[in-house]
């Protein structure tokens, strides 16, 4: 079935650090493709998508580049700030017969930027 | 704020106990959709609701159910609860059931069963 991969985390980076948060997907098909953030105590917040090959989602400086070639999804962002400490799930649309559209989630990266 | 409301927000039972889960779609969204989110399973998507349909299932226990009412709000409701159930549950909401459309997450209900 389809599923998502991330890479495992904590990651944690001093401030203005270069971020990348690696996602592969194995899905039948062509899914759409997306980033949420979780803040402690809080719900999921979308924070960018694609949802065809090549296309690029953008968001708050966060960028990630749908490629089919390599079925990756990864997350990057060139400077990153204390603020942006928050645990990141990459997540695929489920296209299949009868499955709506229901998400499928990675395992989640924590991110912890130290000042 | 992503316009989807859950409550409560917290939740404390007992095993064997029956609880029920609400949620208030974004206004003009059709869909809704209900995860668990536990420290073992991750996210995992549990059922889906359309204009007041049923849509598409996930591994949800046959003690859970959910439904959506004519003003599309939802509710799930876990019945025989296990300590097992104690985790984060979300509603999501979207337009319609298109696959390319994001879905909007409320804050949860944190279900703990003692």
């Amino acid at each position: 079935g389809n599923s998502v991969t991330q890479m495992e985390g904590p990651v944690t980076l001093s401030e203005e650090a270069f971020l990348t948060i690696n996602c592969t997907y194995t899905a039948t098909g062509y899914p759409s493709l997306f980033w949420y953030v979780q803040y402690p105590g809080e719900g999921l917040q979308l924070l960018l998508k694609a949802t065809k090959a090549d296309d690029k989602g953008s968001n708050k400086g966060f960028e990630a580049t749908y490629r089919k070639e390599t079925t990756s999804f990864h997350l990057e962002k060139g400077s990153v700030q204390v603020s942006d400490s928050a645990v990141y799930f990459c997540a695929l649309s489920d296209r299949g017969d009868n499955q709506g559209g229901k998400l499928i989630f990675g395992q989640g990266t924590e991110l912890s930027v130290k000042p | 704020d992503s316009g989807v409301t859950q409550t409560p927000k917290h939740l404390i039972t007992a095993t064997g106990q029956r609880v029920t889960l609400r949620c208030s779609p974004r206004s003009g969204d059709l869909s809704v959709y209900w995860y668990q989110q536990s420290l073992d399973q991750g996210l995992q998507f549990l059922i889906q609701y359309y204009n007041g349909e049923e849509r598409a299932k996930g591994n949800i226990l046959e003690r859970f159910s959910a439904q959506q009412f004519p003003d599309l709000h939802s509710e799930l409701n876990l019945s025989s609860l296990e300590l097992g159930d104690s985790a984060l549950y979300f509603c999501a909401s979207s337009p319609s059931s298109g696959s390319n459309q994001p879905q909007h997450f409320g804050d949860g209900t944190r279900l703990s069963i003692l």
